[in-house]
């Protein structure tokens, strides 16, 4: 089972809202990502992050902003959420070093945040 | 950039069978591919990871199998159980992340 909660689960807001979804791990991965996938969709990327101080954009252009204080944790913020933001974002971790066999890349995933904004 | 293309229509086979999934890209042969299940409403789940020089790996029920040539990977379950129904992704690195397919549902039937 990955160590990598989302909080909250499910949040439904009405337009104008500033909202954070938090993300926390405690696999002490250096690397973060942040996903949105809709129903019957790939996930896209939108932001990713290499370890503190360090955050990208991803391939999917995306209006919220994220921050890497600490290694565990890797917020996402929404200044003024709109409906076009409902979605289902997802949080994942991965650790680039030999204790994954030395394989790059395996990513240990939250159970999502299912965001709708009304 | 990669484009990964799985079947689209759910995969429906009875208790017992093997089910076989399909993963075919396009542009270049990354240096591995990896598989996942996804619930729903919940994040992905690893399965397997196969480098470009394996052609095949296993991990107790489960098979994968790579073809740089084909630019395809299949990912088998054999004695398939109603408990394995769920949606399975491929993905391909791609430098600094992943880039997942739509995946393929499977449901079986007791």
């Amino acid at each position: 089972e990955a160590d990598i909660y989302q909080t909250p689960r499910y949040l439904v807001i009405g337009t104008g809202k500033k909202i954070t979804l938090e993300c926390s791990q405690t696999m002490g991965h250096d690397k973060m990502y942040w996903y949105q996938q809709d129903p019957g969709m790939e996930l896209h990327l939108i932001h990713y992050s290499y370890g503190v101080n360090s955050t990208e954009k991803g391939d999917l252009s995306s209006e919220s902003t994220v921050s890497r204080i600490r290694t565990e944790h890797f917020p996402l913020t929404l200044e003024s959420a709109r409906p076009s933001h409902t979605s289902q974002y997802l949080c994942a971790s991965s650790d680039m070093g030999e204790s994954s066999g030395g394989a790059k890349n395996i990513q240990y995933f939250g159970a999502g945040t299912r965001l709708s904004v009304l | 950039s990669q484009k990964i293309e799985q079947n689209s229509e759910a995969l429906n086979i009875q208790e017992g069978k093997t089910a076989t999934l399909t993963c075919n890209y396009t542009n270049y042969s990354p240096a591995y591919l990896q598989w996942y299940r996804q619930d729903p409403g919940r994040g992905p789940v690893f399965l397997l990871l196969i480098r470009e020089n394996e052609k095949e790996k296993r991990k107790e029920r489960l098979k994968v199998t790579f073809d740089t040539t084909l630019k395809q990977s299949l990912f088998h379950i054999t004695a398939s159980q109603p408990a394995d129904s769920a949606t399975y992704l491929c993905a391909l690195n791609s430098g600094y992340a992943l880039n997942f397919g739509k995946g393929t549902s499977l449901l079986v039937t007791p």
